[in-house]
């Protein structure tokens, strides 16, 4: 199987920089994804990582250790706008399943 | 990017009744498809794994009988939720991959079933 933990909730004020952490356990691993979620709304991509190290996507940056099973979601210049759910997830592949588990959500609060 | 559709976008039914949910992948072709169930405050949880053409795969815990999968084409995907009950009530939503190699999926604006 596969679990994957992440903060519930984190407060950031706008203009900082706030970083989401993810730890996973998975049967197989072959990359962690990013999504955000706003209330309501679908969760759209932000990011994967396959290989250790660092992505850069404008304000948003990944970062991935395959060796501690760790990973985090790194947002820079907070707008209000980015005040919504942040999910990391893996890919459960086997058996003709090949969706997302995802992790339970980290709800990120934006200050002004 | 690429467009997913879902309709209806929100649906009340009475206790019993079925419902069907369609998916659409707008521009793009899905070879796979995904069905999620989301309830309030909780994260996304697969609820199967859809190949056109192909029988769905069903995660442990859905039934199959209950919640029916169809793809019959590369754009759409349909979830009936049948003999629906109270506790049926959440936040489905669909995603689409167009290929096996590719990572991201894109997911539609979902659907919000209320059974009465």
């Amino acid at each position: 199987g596969q679990s994957l933990e992440q903060p519930s909730e984190v407060t950031a004020v706008e203009g900082a920089i706030v970083q989401i952490n993810c730890t996973y356990q998975t049967s197989g691993f072959y990359g962690l994804s990013w999504y955000q979620q706003h209330d309501g709304g679908a969760p759209t991509f932000l990011s994967y990582n396959a290989l250790d190290g660092l992505e850069e996507t404008g304000r948003f940056s990944s970062f991935l250790s395959r060796s501690d099973s760790y990973g985090y979601l790194l947002l820079q210049e907070l707008q209000m706008k980015d005040s919504a759910s942040y999910f990391c997830a893996v890919r459960d592949r086997g058996g003709g399943a090949d969706g997302l588990t995802f992790g339970k959500g980290t709800h990120l609060i934006i200050q002004p | 990017g690429a467009v997913v559709s879902q309709h209806p976008s929100w649906v009340i039914c009475k206790s019993g009744t079925s419902v069907k949910i369609e998916c659409r992948s707008l521009d793009f072709q899905a070879t796979t498809m995904f069905w999620y169930r989301q309830f309030p405050k909780q994260s996304l949880m697969l609820m199967a794994t859809s190949n056109e053409g192909s029988k769905a795969t069903y995660e442990q815990g859905v039934e199959k009988d209950k919640f029916l999968i169809n793809h019959a084409s590369l754009t759409l995907s349909t979830l009936t939720v049948t003999s629906a009950h109270p506790e049926d009530s959440s936040f489905y939503i669909c995603s689409g991959r167009n290929s096996p190699s590719e990572e991201t999926q894109y997911f539609g604006p979902g659907t919000r079933l209320l059974v009465l």
